[in-house]
């Protein structure tokens, strides 16, 4: 079966940098997302992964190994605004998109 | 503004009752999708609709039934529900079904059934 692995819960303090990892197991792979979501809000889209390496985007970057079928969200200089649950999804050989249950990350002062 | 709009904000539906979502995106996206979110599970995929028609139907039970009557709008209608339906209802669309292709979220329905 296809499956997305990510902890359930963080935390982390202000201004520190945290690391949530996803492992997965899919049939064939076509690329891997982050999202974004706010309590009672949209999921919204944070990066794209497709090539093994690293994604920088400002505060936030995206690992990616497919031999390892590995990938991590590091978020640097953390802000209470960080506070939300980051969902990992996969897109398998239909194009399908495969979804973890997502990590809610707790910012403490 | 996501660019993808639902309404209502929240339902609770008895049930016996018949009452529809509504999901309308801005983006001239041609692919639109409905999720079922609940708490501390993965999104579940339910519907895809491809330029308007029907290309995944993730065994979704007949008490949910989709409407796309064009590529901007998207419907799930909702009828006989059960108490475990009660869920965030999440409307997504792309530019279409594919690699690389960023999915829009709107901010979801939530249901409850009573």
């Amino acid at each position: 079966g296809q499956n997305i692995d990510q902890p359930t819960e963080m935390t982390a303090t202000e201004g520190a940098i945290v690391q949530i990892n996803c492992t997965y197991q899919t049939s064939g792979f076509n690329g891997l997302f982050w999202y974004q979501q706010h309590a009672g809000e949209a999921p919204t889209f944070l990066s794209y992964n497709v090539l093994d390496g690293l994604e920088e985007k400002g505060r936030f970057s995206s690992f990616l190994s497919r031999s390892k079928g590995y990938s991590y969200l590091l978020l640097k200089e953390l802000q209470m605004k960080d506070s939300a649950s980051y969902l990992c999804a996969v897109m398998d050989s239909n194009y399908q998109l495969i979804w973890g249950a997502g990590t809610k990350l707790i910012i403490k002062p | 503004e996501t660019g993808v709009t639902q309404t209502p904000r929240h339902l609770v539906m008895g049930m016996t009752n018949k009452k529809s979502l509504k999901c309308e995106q801005h983006l001239g996206h041609n692919a639109m999708y409905w999720y079922k979110q609940s708490a501390k599970k993965p999104l579940e995929l339910m519907f895809v609709y491809n330029f308007k028609e029907q290309t995944e139907n993730n065994s979704v039970p007949s008490r949910f039934s989709p409407e796309c009557p064009n590529s901007s709008h998207l419907f799930l209608h909702l009828h006989t529900l059960q108490p475990e339906d009660s869920a965030l209802y999440l409307c997504a669309s792309s530019q279409s079904e594919g690699q690389g292709t960023e999915a829009f979220f709107g901010q979801g329905t939530r249901l409850t059934v009573v």
